[in-house]
C-alpha cells in the first residue's frame, strides 16, 4: 500500500534555512502536497507541486521533486519563529484521498 | 463563504457512548472527507463522498463508524459506542472535484476525548 515517511522533528536558527524531507512509494501520484498544522489550528495548504516537475518555487519555500527515487523536499528560506509548526507531505493516489506521512515537527530558535 | 466548519469542536465523551459530529464543507464543493488524527501521527483518511454517494470507506471505519451525507451538503459522522481508542482529532476536508487538491480546504476539526 501506499506509504509516505517523513523524519520526526527538525531545529534550526531564526534566519537560517529549513530543509524539510519526505519519501513516499506510489509513483501515480499526480500531486505532491505540503501542509502546516500549528496547534489548535487545522491544516494548511503551504504549496504542491504536481508531478511532472522537478522543483516549484513560491516566496520563501522551495519544493524539488526527485521522481526516480520517490524524493520530495520543503526549503523554507529566512526561516521565521512563525515557521514553527507540524509540516506534513501528503500524496494523492489514484486522485482521491491524500495519504499523509508522519508529520515532521519544525522547530526554530531565536 | 467561511471555509469548512465543523462542529462541536471539542467533545468528552464516557466509554459506551455514542456521538456525532458535523462537517459543512464549502457550498460548491461536490467532495467531502473525513480524515482521522492521532495524536503525534499525520491524519488517516476514513471515508469521502461525492455529492450524497459514498465513494470509498478505509478499513479503518469499523462498523461502529457511520458516515452520510444526506442531501450533498453537511455531512455527519457517528460513532457508536465509543471506545478510549477513539479518542483522535477528526478532520473534514472538501474539494471542488476528483483528483485534485489543490484546493482542498480543511476544517479545524472536532477532538474526541472519550473517558
Amino acid at each position: 500500500g501506499e506509504d509516505v515517511e517523513q523524519s520526526l522533528f527538525l531545529s534550526v536558527r531564526e534566519g537560517d534555512s529549513s530543509v524539510i524531507n519526505c519519501t513516499y512509494t506510489d509513483s501515480s501520484s499526480t500531486y505532491l502536497y505540503w501542509y502546516k498544522q500549528e496547534p489548535g489550528a487545522g491544516l494548511q495548504l503551504l504549496t504542491y507541486i504536481f508531478s511532472n516537475m522537478d522543483m516549484k518555487q513560491d516566496q520563501r519555500l522551495t519544493v524539488l521533486l526527485n521522481k526516480k527515487d520517490k524524493h520530495l523536499s520543503l526549503r523554507i528560506a529566512d526561516t521565521q519563529t512563525g515557521d514553527s509548526a507540524i509540516y506534513f507531505c501528503a500524496e494523492s493516489p489514484a486522485g482521491n484521498m491524500l495519504t499523509f506521512g508522519g508529520g515532521t515537527r519544525l522547530m526554530v530558535k531565536p | 463563504d467561511t471555509g469548512v466548519s465543523q462542529n462541536p469542536r471539542h467533545k468528552i465523551t464516557k466509554r459506551g457512548q455514542n456521538v456525532t459530529f458535523r462537517c459543512d464543507p464549502i457550498s460548491e464543493h461536490n467532495r467531502l472527507y473525513w480524515y482521522r488524527q492521532t495524536l503525534g501521527q499525520g491524519p488517516e483518511f476514513l471515508t469521502y463522498f461525492q455529492n450524497e454517494a459514498q465513494l470509498e470507506k478505509s478499513r479503518l471505519l469499523s462498523d461502529r463508524f457511520s458516515a452520510e451525507r444526506p442531501k450533498g451538503s453537511f455531512s455527519t459522522l457517528e460513532i457508536q459506542r465509543t471506545e478510549q481508542g477513539d479518542s483522535a482529532m477528526y478532520l473534514c476536508a472538501s474539494t471542488l472535484g476528483p483528483g485534485d487538491h489543490t484546493e482542498a480546504f480543511f476544517g479545524q476539526g472536532t477532538r474526541l476525548t472519550v473517558v
